[in-house]
């Protein structure tokens, strides 16, 4: 079975400031993919990235990317540049199976960006 | 990308009565569809994989009688919580795949917040 474990519950940061969120996975597939995702107050689940396990480098979207150790099963979250509005609950998730397969979710990390 | 949208976005209900949850894939037919459940400040727990013309998948420790679902087309998977109860006042979330796209990638209805007194 997966699992995946956030370990840090709360997290603040100053605004233009960088953060590390930290996430690491258990699975015995070969074929997985590793995903963040933000939900604001508004509680919409918002995809800020993917990484493809197979692909060694790591995947980046504008201010936010991850460092994806795929040996020592973690996959971490850089937010640069912090925003006001990047406030909001992070959750790391993990997906095999194809399109029958459902996300893991960790237990997630509540960021708050401070003026 | 994708539209998935969930309806009602609120509900409040008396205890004893059963409320239907609608999840619509707006601009893609979507043949599996998932059910989140979300306890506050909690992670989203998978209840239920809904299999379009077939019968749904339930986690374990979910109760199937309890919480119907229905996914009677492409586009459009319901659950129903019967004679609901205080304790099953949540937020429930669905999503969705778009085969058209990555069928890695998930789309999310916006969620329903059910309340039961």
């Amino acid at each position: 079975a997966q699992t995946v474990t956030q370990s840090q519950p709360e997290m603040s940061v100053q605004e233009a400031e960088t953060v590390t969120l930290s996430c690491t996975y258990d699975t015995s597939e070969s074929n997985y993919y590793l995903f963040w995702y933000k939900q604001p107050p508004s509680r919409q689940m918002i995809l800020v990235i993917r990484q493809e396990a197979y692909k060694q480098q790591n995947a980046t979207e504008n201010r936010f990317s991850v460092n994806f150790q795929k040996a020592a099963k973690s996959f971490s979250l850089k937010i640069s540049d912090s925003q006001l509005g990047d406030t909001a609950m992070y959750f790391c998730a993990s997906h095999y199976g194809g399109s029958q397969g459902n996300l893991i979710f960790g237990k997630g990390t509540k960021l708050s960006v401070k003026p | 990308g994708a539209v998935v949208s969930q309806h009602p976005s609120w509900v409040i209900c008396k205890s004893g009565t059963s409320v239907k949850i609608e999840c619509r894939s707006l601009d893609f037919q979507a043949t599996t569809m998932f059910w989140y459940r979300q306890f506050p400040k909690q992670s989203l727990m998978l209840m239920a994989t809904s299999n379009e013309g077939s019968k749904a998948t339930y986690e374990q420790g979910v109760e199937k009688d309890k919480f119907l679902i229905n996914h009677a087309s492409l586009t459009l998977s319901t659950l129903t919580v019967t004679s609901a109860h205080p304790e099953d006042s949540s937020f429930y979330i669905c999503s969705a795949r778009d085969l058209r796209g990555r069928v890695d990638e998930a789309f999310f209805g916006q969620g329903t917040r059910l309340t039961v007194v």
